[in-house]
């Protein structure tokens, strides 16, 4: 599975924007980027995903630079609530497609 | 809303002693996944069903773990004999298609105390 980096952690400021940036230079042209978050004592949850073109939902944006090679999470206006650990995972088109492949991800830590 | 469910939410339980944990799926899911999440390794891939087959299992200790899907609305995940060193938390997920962009939708998780 291709590798992604992303900070230990992060800190912002309630109702400001966030952006949480991945790397993933070794990323495939099949490649889907997915995030995925965990609240405090809960079990990790969807947040987006994308292949090649930027991605908007009601919890966040997803930008994809041109040469893919990385990604950035946008938070638009963080609350408490948002405070989590974020995962950047790579899933590849083949056999391996379903799995999700968790590295340590951000540590998110919003400050009131 | 429909969410994946699991039970028990806690267990402790002593050295030697089987462990079984279970999972309902969300309903209409083809697939389910378990998850183990420690300090140490971080959230770990141990076994994962499609259509109720298993199709990935080489995250688990095969010795004394073992996964299965009796019907379509439940997964087990036993440990026998557990140890110490299997006290984490357990996490099944589900979800529906095949696909690299498929989301996965994950339970509450179980935390396993081997004493």
């Amino acid at each position: 599975d291709a590798k992604t980096t992303q900070p230990n952690s992060m800190e912002s400021n309630e109702e400001e924007p966030v952006h949480l940036p991945c790397n993933h230079s070794t990323i495939s042209g099949t490649d889907y980027i997915h995030w995925y978050r965990q609240l405090p004592s809960q079990g990790p949850e969807y947040v987006i995903h994308g292949l090649t073109s930027n991605v908007n939902n009601r919890m966040a944006s997803l930008a994809i630079a041109e040469d893919r090679k990385s990604s950035t999470l946008i938070l638009h206006r963080a609350t408490l609530r948002d405070a989590a650990v974020y995962y950047c995972i790579l899933r590849d088109s083949g056999q391996g497609a379903q799995k999700l492949v968790f590295g340590q991800g951000t540590r998110l830590t919003i400050n009131p | 809303d429909a969410r994946v469910t699991q039970t028990p939410r806690h267990k402790v339980t002593e050295m030697g002693q089987e462990v079984t944990m279970r999972c309902q799926p969300i309903l209409g899911h083809n697939t389910v996944f378990w998850y183990r999440q420690t300090m140490m390794q971080g959230l770990e891939l141990l076994a994962y069903f499609r259509n109720r087959a298993p199709l990935d299992d080489s995250g688990m200790p095969k010795d004394r773990f073992s996964a299965e899907m009796p019907d379509a609305t439940l997964a087990t995940l036993k440990i026998q004999p557990s140890e110490p060193r299997d006290s984490a938390v357990y996490f099944c997920a589900s979800g529906l298609g095949f696909s690299s962009y498929n989301e996965q939708f994950f339970g509450p998780g179980t935390r396993l105390t081997v004493l």
